[in-house]
């Protein structure tokens, strides 16, 4: 069973504009992290940024951050003021199921940047 | 600063032949070593990984298989290529016990003919 949704196969933005991508995940782990990649056409995967469970703040690097929800298992990722260069695949990534399992990729969002 | 290199970049390979994908990872010791497979347009898949030397789990049933015959060197290989095994594949590496952030090669793509 597929335990990292992402349920926006694919998103649009504005250039200088501000978009959020969606993720749930479901994981039996009660001290955990949580990840962000970028996967552009080159298909090289990029972390965009991380957030630890058990803290509260939401995690912020430049133009990017979190919007962590630990009780509804939601991690959405908020990408502001967006750039051509932000154009790609972008993957959450959590735990497992189970206890020990292995990080779970989601199905990934394609950004597009229109100009 | 830690490096992971991943060769070759592109292969295509006529079905059952065999196959083998390398990597390496530089700058670290003692690493989580991992092979994920990613079909067009999809999400990440892992195959196998590695807590060290002889150590590989495997997550999916097929006819792959990993090697990891040094520390930092991880290899995927099968003896007979199916037309199901054409994608994209990636090895990646982390950090033991640091959160599991995974960081990630190039990827190699494999076309199977």
């Amino acid at each position: 069973a597929q335990t990292v949704t992402q349920s926006q196969p694919e998103m649009s933005v504005q250039e200088a504009e501000t978009v959020t991508l969606s993720c749930t995940y479901d994981t039996s782990e009660s001290d955990y992290y949580l990840f962000w990649y970028k996967q552009p056409p080159s298909r090289q995967m990029i972390l965009v940024i991380r957030q630890e469970a058990y803290k509260q703040q939401n995690a912020t690097e430049n133009r990017f951050s979190v919007n962590f929800q630990k009780a509804a298992k939601s991690f959405s990722l908020k990408i502001s003021d967006s750039q051509l260069g932000d154009a790609a695949m972008y993957f959450c990534a959590a735990p497992g199921e189970t206890s020990g399992s292995r990080l779970t990729f989601g199905e990934g969002t394609q950004l597009t940047v229109n100009p | 600063s830690q490096t992971i290199h991943q060769w070759p970049a592109t292969l295509v390979q006529p079905v059952g032949s065999p196959l083998s994908l390398e990597c390496t990872v530089e700058g670290t010791s003692n690493p989580n070593l991992y092979w994920y497979r990613q079909a067009a347009g999809r999400g990440l898949q892992l195959l196998f990984y590695s807590v060290g030397i002889g150590q590989i789990s495997s997550e999916v049933p097929q006819n792959l298989s990993a090697s990891r015959p040094q520390d930092r060197q991880f290899i995927l290989s099968s003896k007979k290529l199916l037309l199901s095994d054409s994608g994209f594949y990636l090895c990646a590496w982390s950090v033991r016990y640091s959160g599991n952030t995974i960081y990630f090669g190039e990827g190699s793509w494999l076309t199977v003919v």
